[in-house]
């Protein structure tokens, strides 16, 4: 079956534009993450959508930063303003039932974000 | 701050011998997970231990868990050159929240 499908899967930008990255979560799995990871670091989280509950998006470094679920499957997550600190790899992951937590995430292949 | 700590950071071992990592965490937790990313792009799931178990294996990987020292190791043993790669530890707190925070990880190398 079909995993976790991100795009653009590069994209670059100029400072100041906004950009948008779009995620496709395995069907029928009800959680769906977003992490930033810049190079050679660790993953950083930035918010989870679990079903129709209210998105925990305590990890948005800022108000440029925003994501949508619509209808409980694709995401986006939207880069306004971008700076070049943005630049980085933008990995999206999907869950069967977040609430259990005892789910395994299924990763995207990401979105490698470049701000020049 | 990361709630994980991966160590070493990086790991460099010949092939057939056993790499081991370990990962400390902050706060109380439901479960911890580790994950292997290759090429810095998707991670893929390896294994997941609560935090009643101690230990857990899945074919060649041995993963422990001391919540009493809140750390975790990962040992792959009879490792080969196709397990090059970093590793992550990842874990769910017992906050309320679902969310997983991740390590800083080890980067893996075998050599042929």
């Amino acid at each position: 079956g079909a995993g976790v499908s991100q795009s653009p899967s590069n994209k670059v930008t100029e400072k100041g534009k906004d950009v948008e990255l779009r995620c496709d979560p395995i069907s029928g799995h009800t959680a769906l993450y977003w992490y930033r990871q810049s190079l050679g670091q660790g993953l950083e989280f930035l918010i989870y959508f679990q079903g129709n509950s209210a998105p925990d998006k305590s990890g948005l470094p800022s108000d440029r930063f925003s994501a949508e679920r619509t209808g409980g499957s694709v995401s986006t997550l939207t880069i306004q303003r971008t700076q070049q600190e943005d630049s980085a790899v933008y990995l999206c992951a999907s869950s069967l039932a977040g609430y259990s937590s005892y789910n395994e995430q299924f990763f995207g292949p990401g979105t490698r974000l470049t701000v020049l | 701050s990361q709630q994980g700590e991966e160590d070493p950071q990086a790991l460099s071992i010949q092939e057939g011998e056993n790499a081991t990592m370990n990962c400390s965490y902050k706060t109380s937790i439901n479960n911890l997970q580790w994950y292997r990313q290759n090429s810095g792009r998707g991670l893929v799931h390896l294994i997941l231990i609560r935090s009643n178990e101690r230990e857990k294996h899945s074919g060649r990987l041995r993963v422990t868990l001391d919540t009493s020292k809140k750390s975790s190791s990962l040992l792959i043993t009879a490792s080969r050159a196709a397990d090059t790669a970093s590793y992550f530890c990842a874990t769910s707190t017992t906050s309320g929240t679902y969310k997983y925070i991740f390590g800083t990880g080890t980067r893996l190398k075998v050599l042929a």
